[in-house]
């Protein structure tokens, strides 16, 4: 199976910050990797797909990038909604895999 | 808009078993892959099974693989996950999730899950 390492797993910063992400798979993935946003007690819901395509009706401020096996995700403008866990996935092959998560909180 | 409800879960005891059902609305699974994703405090997201849209093709976790069985109705734009000898760590929230397709695609829909417990 393929790891997926994702760091840091929890993150406090100010309204306004920019925010990064980092997420390293085990292997190469090319770019079959998505960024989820998850609020509590509701499920994950898709970000950025394909490591750095936004999807839609999702804010500028959130953007991804990255290939191989180095990823990052980032918000340039940390805003109050923002503050949920972010978890990064591989697609490449099943079984899908996650990254243990990165709990943002605001400062 | 695409909706995936989830419904089943419940309280089994160990050995148990329990058959959650997953409401596909706004897009039919003629065209879709499915997963199904559960999630807990200890351990995150863990992937579960995959059905393929044309419904011949079905992939496990080691982890439920013998156990578990995933179905789909086309006819009812649903789907199911039969989950027989469970166990303590079946303990979850279960999610169906849309595959985007096709091709090597992941996740774009989620259902709000169901939680399933395993407890004696």
């Amino acid at each position: 199976d393929i790891q997926m390492t994702q760091s840091p797993s929890s993150l406090s910063a100010s309204v306004g910050d920019r925010v990064t992400i980092t997420c390293q798979a085990s292997q190469d993935i090319s770019n079959f990797l998505s960024w989820y946003q998850q609020k509590p007690g509701k499920a994950p819901k898709l970000l950025i797909y394909d490591a750095s395509n936004l999807e839609t009706g999702v804010p500028l401020r959130f953007s991804g990038s990255g290939s191989g096996t180095d990823f990052t995700f980032t918000i340039s403008s940390l805003q109050p909604d923002d503050i949920a866990t972010y978890y990064c996935q591989q697609y490449e092959i099943l079984p899908l895999t996650f990254g243990q998560g990165t709990r943002l909180e605001i400062k | 808009q695409v909706q995936l409800v989830e419904s089943g879960g419940g309280v089994v005891q160990p050995g148990g078993a329990l058959r959650l059902s997953c409401a596909a609305s706004g897009f039919t699974l003629r065209n879709y892959g499915i997963h199904w994703v559960r999630q807990t405090p200890g351990k995150g997201l863990e992937w579960v099974t995959f059905i393929h849209y044309e419904g011949n093709d079905k992939h496990y976790a080691d982890s439920v693989k013998g156990r578990f069985t995933i179905s789909k109705d086309d006819s009812r734009n649903s789907l199911y996950l039969q989950m027989n000898s469970l166990r303590d760590e079946d303990t979850a929230v279960y999610y169906c999730a849309r595959d985007q397709g096709p091709g090597k695609t992941g996740i774009d829909y989620w259902g709000q899950g169901i939680l399933v417990t395993v407890s004696s």
